[in-house]
């Protein structure tokens, strides 16, 4: 059974640039969540998901970021433009509506220069 | 203060010796609790969930004190493979929802 898909695993970019994050959750699961994760902050939950549509979206460190979820098994984060801060490995992670715990997939790893 | 804190360590211990971590939350209205191991540039993994009465898994024993709002991950007769960062996760909802992560208690068992 696969776990949660990203895409693409390494990004390199210019500082400017836009970058789309992409996300296949678990099927059959209700919530999506996505995450940044940085040596000085840990692991921060940026948005999620019921049912693709948006929950909370106050962890969004701005409006640089967008993130959307067109259907079910796909979600897309988005930052326009990007800038060194954002450098960071972002993972997405879903659940399904009866559990608590989280199924994160393996991480995009984003650096800015 | 943070909602979920732990002791980032890091703790380095020897093979074979029993090694505890415990975590503090701040909202005593929290409802399910968990261990997640993350082991270097990977995602993290549920370890197991954390019950009021307290739950083993083999070598692993979770602890829930509500009173004192804080849960404790014991690991018994440590392994080499042990050795990652352990976060502590607590949820608002016994369902999926918002949960806050701790950033994590750093292990490494040495021969």
């Amino acid at each position: 059974d696969a776990g949660v898909i990203q895409s693409p695993r390494h990004e390199v970019t210019e500082m400017g640039q836009e970058v789309t994050l992409r996300c296949k959750p678990i099927s059959g699961h209700d919530y999506l969540f996505w995450y940044r994760q940085t040596m000085m902050r840990g692991l921060e939950l940026l948005i999620y998901f019921n049912n693709n549509v948006p929950i909370d979206d106050s962890g969004m460190p701005e409006d640089r970021f967008s993130a959307k979820m067109p259907n079910a098994s796909f979600s897309t984060l988005k930052i326009q433009p990007s800038e060194p801060r954002d450098s960071a490995v972002y993972f997405c992670a879903s659940s399904p509506a009866d559990r608590a715990d989280r199924f994160f997939g393996p991480g995009t790893r984003l650096t800015v220069l | 203060r943070k909602e979920v804190e732990q002791d980032p360590g890091p703790f380095n211990v020897p093979e074979g010796a029993t090694v505890a971590f415990n975590c503090t939350y701040s909202n005593s209205a929290s409802q399910s609790f968990f261990w997640y191991r993350q082991d270097c540039r990977k995602e993290p993994k549920l370890l197991m969930s954390v019950y009021s009465s307290g739950n083993e898994d083999g070598r692993f024993t979770a602890q829930l004190n509500r009173a004192s709002q804080y849960i404790s991950l014991l690991i018994r007769d440590s392994k080499l493979s042990d050795s990652a960062t352990y976060l502590c996760v607590v949820n608002f909802a016994f369902n999926a929802g918002k949960s806050t992560f701790g950033d994590g208690t750093t292990l490494t068992v040495k021969p």
